[in-house]
């Protein structure tokens, strides 16, 4: 079974600082990789999607790397700002039962 | 609007009663998904469908009930609502169920208590 881990589980940064976020699985037959965004009450909003055949994803100042064999992916923020702050969940499309499982979430909070 | 609609976004109800929650997308997507997300499990699928008519159990399956005689349209009903169906309800689509495309896009949530 699927197991989607994210760490660290809240981050709390200053404004302006780059910052990585980490996700890791432990079965690689994946089809792709999504991150997203979640505001406090909130539904989720897609910020990247990163196919299995792919490396990484680049979006404004948000860069997602994928590391297949290793069962890792990285969220990177550059120039953090305040409205960041929010949780971000990693989620795998499995190729068996071609269902998403989703990591716990990080908790981001940008201070001005 | 374009996009993915839930509705109502919060409801409260009796234990034991039959409640359905409404998703309603615009896009023509073939797959759509019902998760629900509590504290301490994260996002966990209750029935995804791959097309009118089509529809499959999730994780978390127990106590719901789905149909889709539309492709647009995918409730879910609680058949006789308890409280640890006490929750928050996401509904999601995808044009593609193998990868590809734009990957889930998730509707704004349905915040249910049962009381």
């Amino acid at each position: 079974k699927q197991e989607v881990t994210q760490i660290p589980a809240a981050l709390s940064v200053p404004e302006g600082e780059n910052l990585v976020l980490n996700c890791s699985f432990t079965d690689s037959a994946i089809y792709n990789l999504q991150w997203f965004r979640q505001d406090p009450g909130k539904g989720l909003t897609s910020l990247l999607l990163i196919q299995s055949s792919q490396r990484e994803q680049t979006s404004g100042r948000l860069n997602a790397s994928l590391d297949k064999s290793s069962g890792r992916s990285t969220l990177y923020i550059a120039a953090s700002q305040p409205g960041d702050s929010a949780t971000y969940l990693c989620a795998v499309r499995n190729q068996a039962g071609n269902m998403l499982t989703f990591g716990g979430g990080t908790r981001l909070m940008v201070k001005p | 609007d374009a996009g993915i609609t839930q509705s109502p976004r919060y409801k409260i109800t009796e234990t034991g009663r039959q409640v359905t929650l409404m998703c309603h997308q615009t896009w023509s997507h073939s797959y759509m998904f019902w998760y629900r997300q509590d504290l301490g499990h994260g996002l966990r699928l209750i029935y995804y469908s791959a097309a009118a008519d089509i529809t499959d159990k999730g994780e978390v399956s127990d106590g719901y009930v789905v149909s889709r005689s539309k492709t647009e349209n995918f409730p879910l009903t609680l058949e006789s609502a308890t409280r640890s169906q006490t929750s928050v309800y996401f509904c999601a689509s995808s044009l593609y169920l193998t990868g590809g495309g734009d990957g889930y896009t998730f509707g704004s949530g349905t915040r249910l208590t049962v009381v």
